[in-house]
């Protein structure tokens, strides 16, 4: 899988927008990125993911940029609970059995009031 | 919305003593996790679970820790004899077929 770089923290006013940056320069054509967090002593949580075009869900949206470089995810109006480290991980399109998601870092996203 | 459960949610045990943590993935999953985070570290991998076997295992998971599926739901891990390093928190994960795994709130062992 391909490596990625997160800055280790941010910070956002609650009810901003939050905008999480990822690397991953050397991605391949069959990854996909994948974005989960990890609320404090909780274990970690699916976000979202994608391929090439931008994803929306309930929770976030993902930008990946054209040349799937690097991508953004977003979390519209940040909250007080949003407060969590963010993973961003480069997994084939398919591993099968063998596919084991590695944790970085991540970025440690604190939401103020 | 389906989810991962673990048991327990924190235990303590004495250093040398065997530990069972326990999981129920969710129902149609197909492929079984185990990852450790030691408190203020990284989320480690430790085995992967798939067919009734382990596919793949981290340096972690050495002799001292086993894994068993021992009927169609039920999930766990064991430790046969615990040190003080192994104080962490353990979080089961499951997937389908598909892309997506899903994460257990954990069980926090502590060793003393």
């Amino acid at each position: 899988d391909a490596k990625t770089t997160q800055p280790p923290s941010m910070d956002c006013a609650e009810g901003r927008a939050a905008n999480l940056p990822c690397n991953h320069s050397t991605i391949s054509g069959n990854e996909y990125v994948y974005w989960y967090r990890q609320i404090h002593s909780q274990g970690p949580q699916y976000i979202i993911h994608g391929l090439k075009n931008n994803e929306t869900n309930e929770m976030a949206s993902l930008i990946i940029t054209e040349d799937r470089k690097s991508s953004t995810l977003i979390l519209p109006h940040a909250t007080l609970r949003d407060t969590a480290v963010y993973y961003c991980i480069v997994r084939l399109l398919w591993a099968g059995g063998s596919y084991i998601p590695t944790f970085g870092r991540g970025t440690s996203l604190i939401v103020h009031p | 919305e389906p989810e991962v459960t673990q048991t327990p949610s924190h235990q303590v045990t004495q250093m040398g003593q065997e530990v069972i943590l326990r999981c129920v993935p969710i129902s149609n999953h197909l492929y079984f996790y185990w990852y450790r985070q030691i408190l203020g570290q990284k989320v480690e991998f430790l085995v992967s679970f798939y067919n009734n076997e382990i596919s793949e295992k981290s340096e972690i998971f050495d002799d001292q820790f086993s894994v068993e599926r021992p009927d169609g739901s039920n999930f766990t891990l064991k430790i046969r004899s615990t040190k003080l390093e192994d104080s962490a928190m353990y979080f089961c994960a499951s997937r389908s077929d598909g892309n997506t795994i899903y994460f257990g709130e954990g069980s926090w062992l502590t060793v003393v």
